[in-house]
């Protein structure tokens, strides 16, 4: 069956750095786009990255623009989030999604069970 | 940006009730919405796509309408496995904002 899974949560201080992965299964990974959304303690849901299926182009939040980097291996079947200068509000639960379509502009139909990164010092 | 603001924020209801959200977008997204059913501690579930287009696997009581800047999600008759919290999602842009969802109680 489709399957999304994250790793690669856990603690960091403010101002470092850690990298998420997802692990992608059931589906043709290469012909979909792949995104992270996260979601904050109390918070609503908020997108943070698109990675198109080819990865040639990849789109950020503002919150993110510049500190986050969304990457993904087609051989592998693997996206990544390299997040950089880390901050408190940074603090979330972190989904790795499936959209459905190729391309950015598309909602998720696949969904990974989240991973949580705490940013504290 | 485009802004959706989700009303009501929380939801009181008893199981039989019919049930509105409505969804604003603070521009035009043409169809270009989804909804989603989030429950503590699991994945968000797309229940429809396009405004109007249910999920496969979705059940019948849920629906959703609206073009433009107005949608709602309706569910007709709510069940139990229905109180959670839904959020609707623009993807007429790449930012793909979110509503700040509604969370649907027991009443």
């Amino acid at each position: 069956q489709v399957q999304l899974v994250e790793s690669g949560g856990g603690v960091v201080q403010p101002g470092r750095s850690l990298r998420l992965s997802c692990t992608a299964s059931g589906f043709t990974f290469s012909r979909y786009g792949m995104h992270w959304v996260r979601q904050a303690p109390g918070k609503g849901l908020e997108w943070v990255a698109v990675t198109i299926y080819d990865g040639s182009n990849e789109y950020y939040a503002d919150s993110v623009r510049g500190r986050f980097t969304i990457s993904r291996d087609n051989s592998k079947n693997t996206m990544d989030l390299q997040m950089n200068s880390l901050r408190v509000e940074d603090t979330a639960v972190y989904y790795c999604a499936k959209g459905i379509g190729h391309n950015y502009g598309n909602p998720f139909d696949t969904w990974g069970q989240g991973i949580l990164v705490t940013v504290s010092s | 940006d485009i802004q959706m603001t989700q009303s009501p924020s929380t939801l009181s209801a008893s199981v039989g009730d019919r049930v509105t959200i409505t969804c604003r977008a603070s521009e035009s997204i043409s169809m270009w919405l989804a909804w989603y059913q989030h429950k503590p501690g699991k994945a968000p579930r797309l229940l429809i796509h396009e405004t109007s287009s249910l999920e496969s696997g979705v059940p019948s009581r849920f629906s959703g309408s609206g073009s433009g800047t107005q949608f709602t999600l309706t569910i007709s008759s709510l069940q139990p496995d229905d109180f959670a919290t839904y959020y609707c999602q623009e993807y007429n842009t790449y930012f793909l904002t979110f509503g700040g969802g509604t969370k649907v109680e027991i009443k």
